[in-house]
């Protein structure tokens, strides 16, 4: 039982270029998010996944698309990075009550 | 919308002894979940305790317990007989029937051997 999984665990993007980072939950949960951790800072919402087929935008959405692509598999996309986008991303899941979630190793990214 | 508030930047315990880390929250939900999570060098986040909001008797969770204050909105964790293995960041969040969860800015736990 893996839990959550992110692929990759560090990248280095040049600004403009473009890049998707993987998740994966082997926990059949519902509800998948992507947060960003910046240096001495708590967790931010980028998007979240309720279920298959939806996603909705949390606290900081800008310059990010994603798809759910079937239960399991939940992808952030930065389709031309910035260096305000260097940051260490987490992935999480969360199944029905308590509200809890799972998080993933991380990734982190340095947008240069 | 919903603000956490860790109002301790850093702490620091000696070992063996017993650290309190605060935490406060504003909300105009009635129904959430509060929750410790501990993040060490490794990064993982790893949940070390939660409270349902309903419940008035406090969360334990061996060492870690927490003072649950539901209506002065607040919510600190107290860890007892302090290990070295205790030190990292520690983030409150608060959580909703959303699974949404909001953070604080974290407090980061040193451990004086």
């Amino acid at each position: 039982n893996a839990g959550v999984t992110q692929t990759p665990k560090f990248q280095v993007l040049k600004t403009g270029q473009s890049m998707t980072l993987q998740c994966a939950q082997d926990m059949n949960h519902n509800s998948m998010y992507w947060y960003r951790q910046d240096p001495g800072m708590g967790l931010r919402l980028i998007y979240y996944s309720a279920s298959e087929g939806t996603t909705d935008k949390g606290e900081v959405p800008n310059g990010y698309n994603v798809s759910r692509l079937n239960k399991r598999e939940f992808s952030l996309r930065l389709e031309s990075a910035a260096p305000s986008q260097t940051s260490v991303y987490f992935c999480a899941s969360g199944g029905l009550g308590p509200y809890e979630q799972y998080f993933g190793p991380g990734t982190r990214l340095t947008v240069t | 919308a919903q603000t956490v508030t860790q109002s301790q930047p850093e702490m620091s315990v000696q070992e063996a002894e017993t650290v309190t880390l605060s935490c406060t929250y504003d909300t105009s939900e009635s129904d959430y979940y509060l929750f410790w999570y501990k993040q060490p060098p490794s990064r993982q986040m790893i949940l070390v305790i939660r409270q349902e909001a309903y419940k008035q008797q406090n969360a334990t969770e061996n060492r870690f317990s927490v003072n649950f204050q539901k209506a002065a909105k607040s919510f600190s964790l107290k860890i007892s007989d302090s290990q070295l293995g205790d030190a990292a960041m520690y983030f409150c969040a608060w959580g909703n029937a959303g699974n949404m969860l909001t953070f604080g800015g974290g407090t980061r736990l040193m451990v004086k051997p």
